[in-house]
C-alpha cells in the first residue's frame, strides 16, 4: 500500500479564496483524521470520520472549515473563505480501528494564505 | 489547555549516548500513549507505544517508560544515531472509550551531534 496520500503538497492562495485539500486513506482503514500543525498550537485534531461518517468535528476552528468523506477512499477538507491565519500544515491520517492502535499520516499539505 | 506537554522544545545529544525525551499529561482518562517521529516535509511516523497497563515497552534501541502516578512518560533512545535527528511527538488517547483521535504534545527537536 502507498500509505496515506494527500494532495496538493503545497498550496498558495489569496485571502478570500476557497481551498480544498484532499486525502486518500490506506485501504481498509475505518478511521480518517484531519490534523493541523502550527507553531503556536502544535498538532491539533480538527475532525475525524468512522466508516465515512463524521464523528467529532469539535476541533474545526470555524464554520469556514468543512470536511467530507463521500466514500471510503477519499476525503476533502475545505476552507471557504480562506484567511492568512489558516496558513499551516494540514495532515490527514488513517487507522484500522479505534483504541489501541497507531494512526498513519500522510505527508501533509502546506497551505499559505497571502 | 495543553493536555499533553513536552517542555523541552529541543535537545542536543552526542552520537552514541542516550537520548531521553520527556512528556507529561494532565488527563487521567488517557490510557494509551504513543511516540511519533517527524522529519522535515514529511508526516509523523509511528515509533513506539505503551498501554497504561504497562510501565515499560521496548523495541530495539527505543524504550518508553510510563509513570501513571506522575502522569509522565519518557522515550529513551540508546545508542543515539545521526538518523535519530528529528522532531519527536508524544501523543495520548483514550482507548477505552470517549473521543478517538490523538492528542499531541508540541514536540521536541532532537539533534544528534557527531
Amino acid at each position: 500500500d502507498a500509505g496515506v496520500i494527500q494532495s496538493p503538497r503545497h498550496e498558495v492562495t489569496e485571502m478570500g479564496q476557497e481551498v480544498t485539500l484532499r486525502c486518500k486513506p490506506i485501504s481498509g482503514h475505518d478511521y480518517l483524521f484531519w490534523y493541523r500543525q502550527t507553531m503556536m498550537r502544535g498538532l491539533e485534531l480538527l475532525i475525524y470520520f468512522n466508516n465515512n461518517v463524521p464523528i467529532d468535528d469539535s476541533g474545526m476552528p470555524e464554520d469556514r472549515f468543512s470536511a467530507k468523506m463521500p466514500n471510503a477512499s477519499f476525503s476533502t477538507l475545505k476552507i471557504q473563505p480562506s484567511e492568512p491565519r489558516d496558513s499551516a500544515v494540514y495532515f490527514c491520517a488513517s487507522s484500522l480501528r479505534r483504541g489501541n492502535t497507531e494512526a498513519f499520516f500522510g505527508q501533509g499539505t502546506r497551505l499559505t494564505v497571502v | 489547555d495543553q493536555q499533553v506537554k513536552q517542555n523541552s522544545p529541543s535537545l542536543s545529544v552526542q552520537e552514541g549516548r542516550i537520548s531521553i525525551l520527556n512528556c507529561d499529561y494532565t488527563n487521567s482518562m488517557f490510557d494509551y500513549f504513543l511516540w511519533y517521529k517527524k522529519y522535515p516535509a514529511e508526516g509523523p511516523t509511528f515509533l513506539i507505544s505503551i498501554s497504561s497497563i504497562k510501565d515499560k515497552n521496548e523495541d530495539g534501541r527505543f524504550t518508553v517508560f510510563l509513570n501513571k502516578s506522575a502522569k509522565h512518560l519518557s522515550l529513551h533512545i540508546v545508542p543515539s544515531q545521526p538518523g535519530d535527528s528529528a522532531v519527536y511527538f508524544c501523543a495520548a488517547s483514550r482507548a477505552g472509550g470517549g473521543a478517538d483521535g490523538l492528542t499531541f504534545g508540541k514536540g521536541t527537536h532532537l539533534i544528534i551531534q557527531p
